[in-house]
Parts: C-alpha cells; structure tokens; sequence
C-alpha cells in the first residue's frame, strides 16, 4: 500500500484494547470539527465530527472529546479491531466559506 | 465507495509538462474541494469550488488552477510540473459549500514527476 506520511506519530494498541488519538488545533475560532480515517491507498473517510457547543459526541465505537479551553481534539476507539489500523486526521473548519484544516495525522497500528 | 470519481487514478509525466485532473462530485453535491497530499506534508488544502464559483483558496501554486463547470464536475489543472509536485491529489465533494458538513474523499490521482 501506498504510506501517506514517513514521519507520523504512531500509536500501537493491542486488539481489543481502547485507542485514544489525540489532536491540538490551531485557531480559536474554528467552530466544527472532524476526524476522518486513511486507509492505505484510499482517500480519507468521515468517522465523526462535533460542532463547538459541544464537548462530547458519541458514536458507533468512536467518541469524540473536544476541550476548547486548551483547543484540544480527541478520538477514542473502543475495542480497537486489526480493520481500525490507518492513519487518523483531525480537521477544524472556523466556519463559514473558509478553509478546512487537517492535522498532520496519527498512525494506528492495532497488534493482533 | 465515497461516490466521488477522480481521474485517472495514475499518472506519470516530466518536468515541464501540463496534465490535468478530474473530479466528479457526488450526486447532489454542489461543492467541491481540493487536497495536496505529499508524504511530508500531510493534507494541504488547495481549492473550493460552489456551484461553479471559487469559494475558498488555500496555497495553491499560481502554477495551478482549477474550475467547476456546470454539470458540476471539476478539473485542477497544473502547469510546468517540478519534481516536487509528485504528490497524491484529492478531490472531495459535500452538500453545502460552508466546510461544516461532512466531505467525501475519492480515491486520489497519485502524479509522478519524472
């Protein structure tokens, strides 16, 4: 498969175990946010996103946490499965017609 | 499968050369994005297209440019290619053209330049 990135930060998890990827953003204002999952040789896929009235949304084995305070992002994975291994992005959005942004992304390696 | 079509998938030209790429959203989507993604530079935002008008630039070379045509499909087009453009090129599409909805990635255009 094709590598996205040769200076990711990797985390590796254990199947079964619960992953924690985490995401500083950048700009105060940006009001929506995502994390999207790529897998080798595809383009990045949509996983969940919160809008900044928020502090938590939940979805199916995914919950993300976001803490404006220190413009924090994070992605927990729960029971981490060999098909969660791909790279993650975080992306912010201040609103409007304006730019999305991505982080530089994290690898999960999940162990079986 | 996101519903979003690039073209060709891959291509390999030289230096100098002109090539262009190709997006089709998906169905109803009026807007259209698109990514530089090199290996050390992550995901770059370069362009937003909404029903046929740029909406949003990122940092995209003036060597590059890009236009939506009426059917809503796109092209980015890039001119006197350097090594440094090698780099995979994605498009996304999305509903609405705000950036706070959900976008859908194709599969990428991966360019070599040789």
């Amino acid at each position: 498969g094709e590598s996205v990135g040769l200076h990711l930060p990797t985390l590796s998890v254990q199947e079964g175990d619960n992953s924690i990827i985490n995401c500083a953003y950048s700009n105060s204002a940006s009001d929506y946010f995502i994390w999207y999952k790529q897998e080798s040789g595809k383009g990045p896929q949509f996983i969940i996103d919160i809008r900044s009235n928020m502090d938590k949304r939940q979805g199916q084995r995914v919950t993300v946490l976001l803490n404006k305070t220190v413009k924090h992002l994070s992605l927990q994975i729960a029971a981490t499965q060999p098909g969660d291994s791909a790279v993650y992005f975080c992306a912010e959005n201040p609103g409007g017609y304006q730019k999305v942004t991505f982080g530089t992304g994290t690898k999960l390696q999940v162990i079986p | 499968d996101s519903g979003v079509t690039q073209t060709p998938k891959h291509l390999i030209t030289a230096t100098g050369q002109r090539v262009t790429l190709r997006c089709s959203p998906r169905s109803g989507d009026l807007s259209v994005y698109w990514y530089q993604q090199s290996l050390d530079q992550g995901l770059q935002f370069l362009i937003q297209y909404y029903n046929g008008e740029e909406r949003a630039k990122g940092n995209i070379l003036e060597r590059f440019s890009a236009q939506q045509f009426p059917d809503l499909h796109s092209e980015l087009n890039l001119s006197s290619l350097e090594l440094g453009d090698s780099a995979l090129y994605f498009c996304a599409s999305s509903v609405v053209g705000t950036g706070d909805t959900e976008a859908f990635f194709g599969q990428g255009t991966r360019l070599t330049v040789v």
